[in-house]
C-alpha cells in the first residue's frame, strides 16, 4: 500500500519560469487537497478536489496558480511565471471521505520544496 | 474560516514527563472535527488524534491524549511519557466544510524533548 506521492522532492527555479508540481494520492481516494507551508504563513489551504472536480479555487493565493485532476487520480499544481514569495514547501494529501465524512484522516505526502531564485 | 491558535510557539519537557500542547479554537459550527498532527524536522506530515464535537469521551491514542473542554473551545494535546523522538512541531487543526473538509491549521508549537 503506497502513500502519497510527490514529485520533484526539490525544485530549484528561476523567478517568472512556470513550474508543475505532482501529487500521485492513494488509489481510490476521492478527495485530494494541495496546502502551502512556507516560514512567515504556516500551513495554508489552497485547494480541494472531489474526483476531478474542484469547486472553489478561492484560497489560491493569485492568478498564476491553477490545479487539475484527472482520471480522479494525480493532480498537478502549476504556478506561472514564478515569484521568489511562491518558495514554499506544497503539500499534498489525500483522504477516502466524501464531503459528508466527519471523521476525514488526511494522509499527507512528503511536500515538495520550492525554491524561486 | 473559523480560526485555530496556538499560543505556544516552543516548548520544553524532559524525557519521561508529561507535556500539554494547548490549542484553542473559534467556531459557530455545532458539528466540528479537531485533529493534532506531528511534523518531524523530516518534514512529514503525521496524523496523531481526532476528537469531533460529538464525541463524549476525550480522544487517546497511545501516549497522546486530548483534553477536549467543548465550553472553553479548547483542545489540548497531552503526550505523556515525552521521548526524544516526540521532539517536533505539533499542529492542531479544524476541518473546514467549505473547503470540503481540509484542515485549517494553527501556526504550530515546536517541541523540544531533553534528555
Amino acid at each position: 500500500g503506497a502513500g502519497v506521492s510527490q514529485s520533484p522532492s526539490n525544485k530549484v527555479t528561476e523567478k517568472g519560469k512556470d513550474v508543475e508540481l505532482r501529487c500521485d494520492p492513494i488509489s481510490g481516494h476521492t478527495a485530494l487537497y494541495w496546502y502551502r507551508q512556507s516560514l512567515g504563513q504556516g500551513l495554508e489551504f489552497l485547494i480541494y478536489f472531489q474526483g476531478n472536480s474542484a469547486p472553489d479555487k478561492s484560497g489560491l493565493p493569485s492568478d498564476r496558480f491553477s490545479a487539475e485532476r484527472t482520471g480522479g487520480s494525480v493532480s498537478t499544481l502549476t504556478i506561472q511565471r514564478t515569484q521568489q514569495e511562491d518558495s514554499a514547501v506544497y503539500l499534498c494529501a489525500s483522504s477516502s471521505g466524501g464531503t459528508g465524512s466527519s471523521y476525514n484522516e488526511q494522509f499527507f505526502g512528503p511536500g515538495t520544496r520550492l525554491t524561486v531564485l | 474560516a473559523q480560526k485555530i491558535t496556538q499560543t505556544q510557539p516552543g516548548m520544553f519537557v524532559q524525557e519521561k514527563e508529561a507535556v500539554t500542547l494547548d490549542c484553542t479554537y473559534d467556531t459557530s459550527d455545532p458539528s466540528y472535527g479537531l485533529f493534532w498532527y506531528k511534523q518531524p524536522s523530516s518534514g512529514e506530515m503525521i496524523f496523531l488524534i481526532y476528537q469531533g464535537s460529538y464525541d463524549q469521551q476525550n480522544a487517546t491514542e497511545g501516549r497522546y491524549s486530548l483534553n477536549f473542554q467543548k465550553a472553553r473551545k479548547s483542545a489540548n494535546l497531552v503526550i505523556s511519557a515525552s521521548q526524544l523522538g516526540d521532539s517536533a512541531m505539533y499542529f492542531c487543526a479544524m476541518r473546514e466544510v467549505l473547503w470540503g473538509y481540509a484542515l485549517n491549521f494553527g501556526k504550530g508549537t515546536s517541541l523540544l524533548v531533553t534528555p
